[in-house]
């Protein structure tokens, strides 16, 4: 079965610092893979997604960037902290998006880890 | 582009309540439906799903029907248990982006 971990699950860190948070998947081969924040109160915001080793797409301009060095390794990284990134971090991972017979990309279901709490002082 | 819009929260209710949660959406083309829920300090778990128009999905007595033609996907429970208590977000799928759309999400309370 497939399985995913994030880590750390907690994280102070003071502003200025740098940040890297990581994720693993194991049990599958060549998954899309995505980073979403949650900040307190709100909704979950995607900042990045993988389809590939290498390849990443950034959602929203910000501070963090992403690597995907492996197969099924996604790391989200900040050079210096800002407090606006204090929130909760979810990575997560889907079998390759495809398309049904009605247009439309079928029961591609997202896999969350148990996430990444930061908080930046 | 695509958006989710649920019913704020909190939601109070007590043990055996029935319980509604307001989902909308706005897409192009036909995406898939999605419920999570997130239980206090942990990750996202899928709850259910539908794929297209009329499509019922259910779970653990939830259950959540695609109605396209009032772009709507509302979550029900006919008896909710104070272990209910959770984060529930309402998504669909981005085609473009190869990725999920998530509402805000609304917050259940279940009272004993």
């Amino acid at each position: 079965s497939q399985t995913i971990h994030q880590w750390p699950a907690t994280l102070v860190q003071p502003v200025g610092s740098p940040l890297s948070l990581e994720c693993t998947v194991e049990g599958t081969s060549n998954p899309n893979l995505y980073w979403y924040r949650q900040a307190a109160g709100r909704g979950l915001q995607l900042l990045f997604y993988s389809v590939g080793i290498g390849q990443i797409s950034s959602e929203v301009p910000q501070n963090l960037s992403a690597s995907r060095p492996q197969d099924r390794q996604f790391i989200l990284s900040s050079k210096k902290l800002l407090l606006s990134d204090s929130g909760f971090y979810l990575c997560a991972w889907s079998v390759r998006f495809g398309l049904n017979v009605w247009g439309n990309s079928g029961a591609n279901v997202l896999t969350f880890g148990a996430g990444s709490r930061l908080t930046v002082l | 582009g695509n958006s989710v819009t649920q019913m704020e929260g909190p939601v109070t209710l007590s043990e055996e309540a029935f319980l509604t949660i307001n989902c909308t959406y706005t897409a192009t083309g036909y995406p898939s439906l999605f419920w999570y829920v997130q239980y206090p300090g942990e990750g996202l778990q899928l709850l259910l799903k539908a794929t297209k128009a009329d499509d019922k999905g259910s779970n653990k007595g939830f259950e959540a029907t695609y109605r396209k033609e009032t772009t709507s996907f509302h979550l029900e429970k006919g008896s909710v248990q104070v272990s209910d208590s959770a984060v529930y977000f309402c998504a669909l799928t981005d085609t473009g982006r190869r990725a999920l759309t998530f509402g805000s999400g609304t917050r259940l309370q279940v009272q004993p």
